[in-house]
């Protein structure tokens, strides 16, 4: 059966480092990863898309890296600062038609000032 | 302002009351979502209307009972709910149904089950 995995349930960085989240996936090959940030007591929020024929997507301090030989897209913000604190989820889809979205567990990012 | 708003936004009921959640949206879209997010679980999709016709349904129990009476509209009918049921119940809109749209949410009920 269809896996996500995103690395960690939380994360703490200080203010200014570059956070890395990670999430993985087994058991199918999604044509496209969607990134979403959700604050506590709030509904997600879409941030990214990535398609699997791109290796790379930017939006200000925002990177993401979809590798489809690993089965993995990484999520990156440089210069954080604790506004970025939040859960970020991440949601492969595309396997056939018009299948929705499958999202993970999520990661809790704390960022301290 | 978010685009879809959901109400209410805290709901508290015994397992006998039937009440309903609303959500509405203004973006125009023609796809609707139901979600039921649980701590420490993943977003677990439970309906999904498209032009106002349902398309996907997950299994979920017949205790809950959508209704999309135009594509601004959605209703989550409950009645006889359990304790498990309990959690924080999300709608999203979407342009249309194809996956890679990305999908707008509401803030959300957060139902609590006596």
């Amino acid at each position: 059966s269809q896996k996500i995995e995103q690395n960690s349930e939380a994360l703490n960085i200080q203010e200014g480092k570059t956070a890395t989240l990670t999430c993985n996936y087994t058991n199918y090959s999604p044509a496209y990863l969607q990134w979403y940030r959700q604050d506590p007591g709030r509904g997600p929020v879409f941030l990214l898309l990535i398609r699997e024929n791109e290796k790379e997507k930017r939006k200000e301090r925002l990177k993401v890296t979809f590798d489809t030989t690993l089965k993995q897209s990484l999520f990156h913000i440089t210069a954080s600062q604790p506004a970025d604190s939040a859960t970020y989820l991440c949601a492969p889809g595309g396997f056939s038609g018009n299948t929705p979205l499958v999202f993970g567990k999520g990661t809790r990012l704390s960022v301290i000032a | 302002e978010t685009g879809v708003t959901q109400t209410p936004r805290h709901l508290v009921m015994g397992m006998t009351n039937k009440k309903s959640l609303k959500c509405e949206q203004h973006l125009g879209h023609n796809a609707m979502y139901w979600y039921k997010q649980s701590a420490k679980k993943p977003l677990e999709l439970m309906f999904v209307y498209s032009l106002e016709e349902r398309v996907e349904n997950n299994s979920v129990p017949s205790r809950f009972s959508p209704e999309c009476p135009n594509s601004s509209h959605l209703f989550l009918h409950l009645h006889t709910l359990q304790p498990e049921d309990s959690a924080l119940y999300l709608c999203a809109s979407s342009h249309d149904r194809q996956g890679w749209q990305p999908q707008h949410f509401g803030d959300g009920t957060r139902l609590s089950i006596l």
